[in-house]
């Protein structure tokens, strides 16, 4: 089954600083690849996804890479705010009917001001 | 999007106790519905697939008879935790899949969570 790895599990930076959270996934047939952000106690939020047929989605702040050859996508955000402090998750799946999200093991970002 | 709703939001119970937990679509109808747990500081946690009108299929190291998964209509799943014991404390988050077909085929929308603590 899939199986995802997630680094750093936590990071620090300054506001205005760019965070860079990076995964990696073992099943070439997944081809879909969401970024959550967990508040303390809620429930996660999507906040970007990319799936196999773009390399690169950008929204405001925020953007995605995927390297499918390498297995690789990562969560890029600029300019940092304190807002920005919470659990990200990457996950991914075959974007199917039926079929689950596996997720990362989590990244802790702390944005100090 | 899509709404899905999760019903209790937090339950406190007795070792031994059972306690189900609701998941509901509100807007569309979801074929299928996943249950993860996620304990604290610790990553979302697959438990089982929900499919209408069949059984669960429960991933590896997850009691089938000690969480009692039904998925009775297009809109309703219920997970049911039974003889509930202090380890069970944890996280648990619904989430619903959209149909297949169109541009956000296959999104997962999770329910708001419920905070299970065994006393």
């Amino acid at each position: 089954g899939e199986n995802v790895e997630q680094h750093p599990s936590t990071l620090s930076v300054q506001e205005g600083d760019s965070a860079v959270i990076k995964c990696t996934y073992s099943d070439s047939a997944s081809n879909y690849f969401p970024w959550y952000k967990q508040e303390l106690g809620k429930r996660p939020q999507l906040i970007i996804d990319i799936r196999s047929n773009v390399g690169e989605k950008k929204d405001q702040r925020i953007a995605v890479t995927l390297n499918k050859t390498a297995k690789h996508f990562s969560l890029h955000i600029t300019e940092t705010q304190p807002e920005d402090s919470a659990v990200y998750f990457c996950a991914a799946s075959i974007n199917q009917a039926g079929t689950a999200l596996i997720f990362g093991k989590g990244t802790t970002l702390s944005v100090s001001s | 999007g899509a709404v899905v709703s999760q019903h209790p939001s937090w339950v406190i119970c007795k070792s031994g106790t059972s306690v189900k937990i609701e998941c509901r679509s509100l807007d569309f109808q979801a074929t299928t519905m996943f249950w993860y747990r996620q304990f604290p500081k610790q990553s979302l946690m697959l438990m089982a697939t929900s499919n209408e009108g069949s059984k669960a299929t429960y991933e590896q190291g997850v009691e089938k008879d000690k969480f009692l998964i039904n998925h009775a209509s297009l809109t309703l799943s219920t997970l049911t935790v039974t003889s509930a014991h202090p380890e069970d404390s944890s996280f648990y988050i619904c989430s619903a899949q959209l149909p297949t077909g169109g541009g956000a085929a296959g999104e997962l929308f999770f329910g708001e969570g419920s905070r299970l603590t065994v006393l």
